[in-house]
């Protein structure tokens, strides 16, 4: 199988917290994640690639000084929203992949709500 | 840009109904097109992948088929039951990881 963990899958924390979201690769290497922002009741959005090693690449339209992604090794990858905000209250989901157009393997989301 | 439609947005059926759900998409130019199902406050299961080159995949009780050309995709679900019931998302697949998705069926199926 393919088995992507997501941890934490709820957050609840003040206005001006970081907050830091794990996905992890369980039992393959993957050399892409991918981080994903759902609204309630809306489609997934791709919010950013992360290739192991190198810097993730952005879509239009988020900021990369507030979703800070980083993907240190074949196994992980972290997302970071910085000085979190009440707006940034969403569901979050990772994907990984062992590469280029090859099969998404999700976690299981993120709850995060600012106050 | 790529733009992803489901119809329709939520759906309600008794159990033991055979059922369709519908996906188009604007750009035909798909590397391939992914079915997945999900359940509330949860991520997501892929449940169907089809290659830009097939028409069909089945599994089990979901046979899931593709017109490129007309931008297309169906989801059929046989015999429902209510473990069935949950978002259903569509999604297509562009080269270098470009992934679009629909907005999701939501299926109730009653006992």
């Amino acid at each position: 199988g393919a088995v992507v963990s997501q941890h934490p899958s709820r957050v609840i924390c003040k206005s001006g917290t970081s907050v830091k979201i794990e996905c992890r690769s369980l039992d393959f290497q993957a050399t892409t994640m991918f981080w994903y922002r759902q609204f309630p009741k809306k489609s997934l959005m791709l919010m950013a690639t992360s290739n192991e090693g190198s810097k993730a690449t952005y879509e239009q339209g988020v900021e990369k000084d507030k979703f800070l992604i980083n993907h240190a090794s074949l196994t992980l990858s972290t997302l970071t929203v910085t000085s979190a905000h009440p707006e940034d209250s969403s569901f979050y989901i990772c994907s990984a992949s062992r590469g280029l157009n090859q099969p998404q393997h999700f976690g299981d989301g993120t709850r995060l709500s600012i106050l | 840009k790529q733009e992803v439609t489901q119809i329709p947005a939520a759906l309600s059926v008794p159990e033991g109904e055979n059922l369709v759900l519908n996906c188009s998409f604007t750009d035909s130019a798909i590397y391939n097109l992914q079915w997945f199902r999900q359940d509330p406050g949860k991520g997501l299961t892929s449940l169907l992948l089809i290659q830009s080159s097939q028409r069909e995949q089945t599994s089990g009780r979901l046979n899931a088929s593709l017109d490129k050309s007309s931008g297309r995709s169906t989801l059929y679900i046989a015999a429902s039951q209510p473990g069935d019931s949950a978002t259903y998302l569509c999604a297509v697949y562009l080269n270098f990881n470009k992934f679009y998705f629909g907005s999701g069926t939501k299926l109730n199926v009653k006992p």
